[in-house]
């Protein structure tokens, strides 16, 4: 029930292309999905993150997209760079007081080629 | 924005002694932080939840008394790995949430290297 799960495992993509990363998660309670981007050596840090009653939220070339009904939500990077080149992880928690307990998917390296 | 700090951000030790990483917030008071740890090419897993005055609150599965948490004050939260062995080398990252944002900010991490 506390499942995320992540795919792909790894991604490569030409330098402008689109990544696109997906997560899919069990336990309908779940309130607060961020994304973190983690660079080797680094701790994680908050790309984005959205809410069950929004379907879509974009911040600059990263775009959220919140399926509730399929219990899925993806990650969109546009116009990728060799800068974005990380581990990236979409997680999941209750939200309220326990907004802090992530539940973590299994990561996805990203490559982009220059 | 909201930093945290860890304290070393590498420590290599002999199997059987203990070793106290810290988790500072530098410019915001944290009543919670949470500690997690990740093995290497790994996800990140919670270990327990530090609580500014109390007891820690511990994942299942996680040994409270290998792990000690003390979060002493408002801004500072400690992890002592006791007695470490070889299988506890990891990277372990601590991390608090911005007051009234609900917000995670993660710390750089500490690896430990159990010899």
């Amino acid at each position: 029930q506390q499942q995320v799960k992540q795919s792909p495992q790894s991604l490569i993509v030409q330098k402008g292309g689109i990544s696109i990363i997906n997560c899919a998660y069990e336990n309908t309670a779940f309130d607060y999905f961020p994304w973190y981007q983690q660079f080797p050596g680094k701790g994680p840090a908050l790309l984005i993150a959205i809410r069950p009653d929004v379907s879509e939220k974009k911040e600059g070339r990263f775009t959220i997209s919140f399926n509730k009904s399929a219990k899925q939500f993806s990650l969109h990077i546009m116009d990728s760079q060799p800068g974005d080149s990380a581990t990236y992880f979409c997680a999941a928690s209750l939200g309220g007081t326990s907004y802090g307990k992530l539940t973590f998917g299994q990561g996805t390296i990203l490559t982009v080629h220059p | 924005g909201a930093v945290v700090s860890q304290h070393p951000s590498r420590v290599i030790c002999k199997s059987g002694t203990s070793v106290k990483i810290e988790c500072r917030s530098l410019d915001f008071q944290a009543t919670t932080m949470f500690w997690y740890r990740q093995f290497p090419k790994k996800s990140l897993m919670l270990m327990a939840t530090s609580n500014e005055g109390s007891k820690a609150t511990y994942e299942q599965g996680v040994e409270k008394d290998k792990f000690l948490i003390n979060h002493a004050s408002l801004t500072l939260s400690t992890l002592t790995v006791t007695s470490a062995h070889p299988e506890d080398s990891s990277f372990y990252i601590c991390s608090a949430g911005t007051p009234g944002a609900n917000v995670l900010t993660f710390g750089a991490g500490s690896r430990l290297t159990v010899l």
